[in-house]
């Protein structure tokens, strides 16, 4: 039982390069969410989804694509990667049954926007 | 406008002592508590919540108090251990916002031996 795993760990772009960013749980949870995490900003949720084939904005979805096409998997696209997206990106899953709303996080993608 | 506040970016304490971290709140439809522990280069890790309809709750060394009229928790670890050195976060779900949570931006707590 893995719980939560992100691919890649690490990643270095160029302004204007896109890239996918994989989360993929093996808890079968319904709801995922990306988060990103930056100095003194706490984390911020960018997208997330309550279901396969759900997806839905958050707080700072702009210049972020996501696609949920798989219960397992979470995906979240760069399709134009600027400095401002240099960043440590989360992925967290969530069982939508009983009255726990903890949400299961994985290791975590530094990624580098140059 | 930030809904959970963690005022205070840091806290040093010496080993077996208390620590007492803060966090407020202004969104009066938060029912639901919790904290986050982080390590360096790892996820955040559960720790402990509270649901509104209760104003304490404890696990071990860990016990959050919330006062409901102040829009106020507070986490306190005893006694302190050098291992508990990490980025606490408090983290609130909104009733209406279909199990989203928001974050505050984290308390960097460090316990001196």
């Amino acid at each position: 039982n893995a719980g939560v795993t992100q691919t890649p760990k690490f990643r270095v772009l160029k302004t204007g390069q896109s890239m996918t960013l994989l989360c993929a749980q093996d808890m079968n949870h319904e709801y995922m969410y990306w988060y990103r995490q930056d100095p003194g900003m706490g984390l911020r949720l960018i997208h997330y989804s309550v279901g396969e084939g759900t997806t839905a904005k958050g707080e700072v979805p702009d210049g972020y694509n996501v696609s949920r096409l798989k219960k397992q998997n979470f995906l979240l696209g760069l399709e134009s990667a600027a400095p401002s997206q240099t960043s440590v990106y989360f992925c967290a899953s969530k069982t939508s049954g009983g009255h726990s709303y903890e949400q299961y996080f994985g290791p975590g993608t530094r990624l580098t926007v140059t | 406008d930030q809904q959970v506040k963690q005022n205070s970016p840091s806290l040093s304490v010496q080993e077996g002592r208390i620590s007492i971290l803060n966090c407020d709140y202004t969104n009066s439809m938060f029912d639901y508590f919790l904290w986050y522990k982080k390590y360096p280069a790892e996820g955040p890790t559960f720790l402990i919540s509270i649901s509104s309809i209760k104003d304490k709750n404890e696990d071990g060394r860990f016990t959050v108090f919330l006062n409901k009229s102040a829009k106020h928790l507070s986490l306190h670890i005893v006694p302190s251990q050098p291992g508990d050195s990490a980025v606490y976060f408090c983290a609130a779900r909104d009733t209406g916002a279909n199990s989203k949570l928001t974050f505050g931006k984290g308390i960097t707590l460090s316990v001196r031996p």
